[in-house]
């Protein structure tokens, strides 16, 4: 089964750029989630949404946009990327609830030289 | 603040070695609790979960845990580790079901020596 998609897998890019990292599920699940890893913090939680068109901020939200116009994608912008950003992201989904179990994409490794 | 806490970074196992991996939340009330396995190189994959009822639920591969309300704990157990369970462990909390996020633990490493 596809699940959820990330992509790029692996993406470098310079301070100040912008870089959108992009998520697709193929569950029709309502509820979808970004997080960013890091060595000692685990994961945190920068956006989710409820459904198209519902966002909101999660613990770490700043130097991020995010958009869902459709179900199915859920992509993560770094309007102007700088080096703290450096990290693992991970998108996650959940049929309905941000208390149900959530299902991880692979992960994005992102490193802002 | 809501807080999870994972008190071992890094555990080293024999095969056949038990395993009880710590896991303390911060928060006395509602809270659904669920531990998540990340194999080196690949995404989080859930083991359990606990919503209610019976406080020792079962998971995958053998995993096993513990709700103790009274010490605000959800520890891991698996009474037999092989090679294959090498991995990061997060333990997860909801706190205040559908209008709470999900809150992670740093995260425990586990190497299981051949």
């Amino acid at each position: 089964d596809a699940g959820i998609t990330q992509s790029p897998r692996y993406k470098i890019t310079e301070t100040g750029r912008q870089v959108t990292l992009m998520c697709h599920q193929t569950w029709s699940h309502s509820y979808m989630f970004w997080y960013r890893q890091d060595l000692g913090h685990g994961l945190r939680l920068i956006y989710y949404s409820a459904a198209a068109d519902i966002t909101d901020k999660g613990e770490v939200p700043d130097g991020y946009v995010v958009s869902r116009s459709k179900t199915e994608n859920f992509p993560l912008t770094l309007e102007s990327a700088t080096r703290s950003q450096t990290s693992v992201y991970f998108c996650a989904s959940s049929v309905q609830g941000r208390e149900q179990p959530q299902h991880f994409g692979d992960g994005t490794r992102l490193s802002i030289l | 603040a809501q807080s999870v806490s994972q008190h071992n970074h890094h555990v080293i196992l024999s095969e056949a070695a038990s395993l009880e991996l710590g896991c303390n939340y911060s928060y006395g009330g509602t809270v659904n609790l669920f531990w998540y396995v990340q194999y080196p190189g690949q995404h989080l994959q859930l083991l359990l979960k606990y919503f209610s009822g019976d406080p020792l639920v079962k998971g995958i591969k053998g995993f096993e845990a513990e709700f103790i309300k009274s010490k605000f704990s959800f520890n891991l157990r698996k009474p037999s580790v092989q090679w294959s369970d090498t991995a990061e462990y997060f333990c997860a909390v909801n706190y205040g079901g559908s209008q709470g996020n999900l809150i992670f633990g740093k995260g425990t490493k586990l190497s299981v020596k051949p």
